[in-house]
């Protein structure tokens, strides 16, 4: 069965430092999201992505954040200038069609950002 | 902004009982209801889902209740088997999922 994948499944890093998290979403799916869960609270929205652009962003995605789709594989969040309060679960998730009221996200297993 | 609510953080079942999770909403926008289960360190795995022109979904033991008028859905597990144990997640929207903040079902052999 098609899954999405993340890699890499931790990372620690320095506040200050860059931070590339990587996913590959199911192959036929065209639109593309980021999520992430910080300890103890709910999971928050992101940024959907299609056809190259941003579609809708968060609140939280300012413009340390930033997607990517390098190829025609990967999907990528960068966060530029990390900070403490960054350290999360991400997930990243796909959809095929992007449809009103019958398109369902499929997610991957989360990346663990930890800012030290 | 709660727009999604699930208010009972946790419930526990015993082995063959039914389970019944519950979640509101309040955003009358909301056109597709998922419901997601998720283990520690892992992402949540899609379940089931409504579209809000209907009010009822089955698939195997799982079966979602979506009441519009009064903004909420639920979700029904018959029976309950000890790997159901697992945080459930509910979410609405379109693209830009709204998630509740999860129930935790423990059932118990």
């Amino acid at each position: 069965e098609p899954e999405v994948t993340q890699t890499p499944s931790h990372q620690v890093t320095q506040m200050g430092q860059e931070v590339i998290l990587r996913c590959v979403p199911i192959s036929n799916h065209l639109y593309f999201y980021w999520y992430r869960q910080i300890l103890g609270q709910k999971v928050e929205f992101l940024v959907s992505f299609y056809n190259n652009e941003i579609s809708e962003k968060s609140e939280i995605f300012d413009d340390q954040f930033s997607v990517e789709r390098p190829d025609g594989s990967n999907f990528t969040l960068k966060i530029r200038s990390t900070k403490l309060e960054d350290s999360a679960m991400y997930f990243c998730a796909s959809s095929e069609l992007g449809r009103a009221g019958t398109d369902t996200q499929y997610f991957g297993p989360g990346t663990r950002l930890t800012v030290l | 902004d709660q727009q999604v609510k699930q208010n009972s953080p946790s419930l526990s079942v015993q082995e063959g009982r039914i389970s019944i999770l519950n979640c509101d909403y309040t955003n009358s926008m909301f056109d597709y209801f998922l419901w997601y289960k998720k283990y520690p360190a892992e992402g949540p795995t899609f379940l089931i889902s409504i579209s809000s022109i209907k009010d009822k979904n089955e698939d195997g033991r799982f079966t979602v209740f979506l009441n519009k008028s009064a903004k909420h859905l639920s979700l029904h597990i018959v029976p309950s088997q000890p790997g159901d144990s697992a945080v459930y997640f509910c979410a609405g929207g379109f693209q830009k999922l709204v998630f509740g903040t999860g129930t935790r079902l423990l059932v118990s052999p």
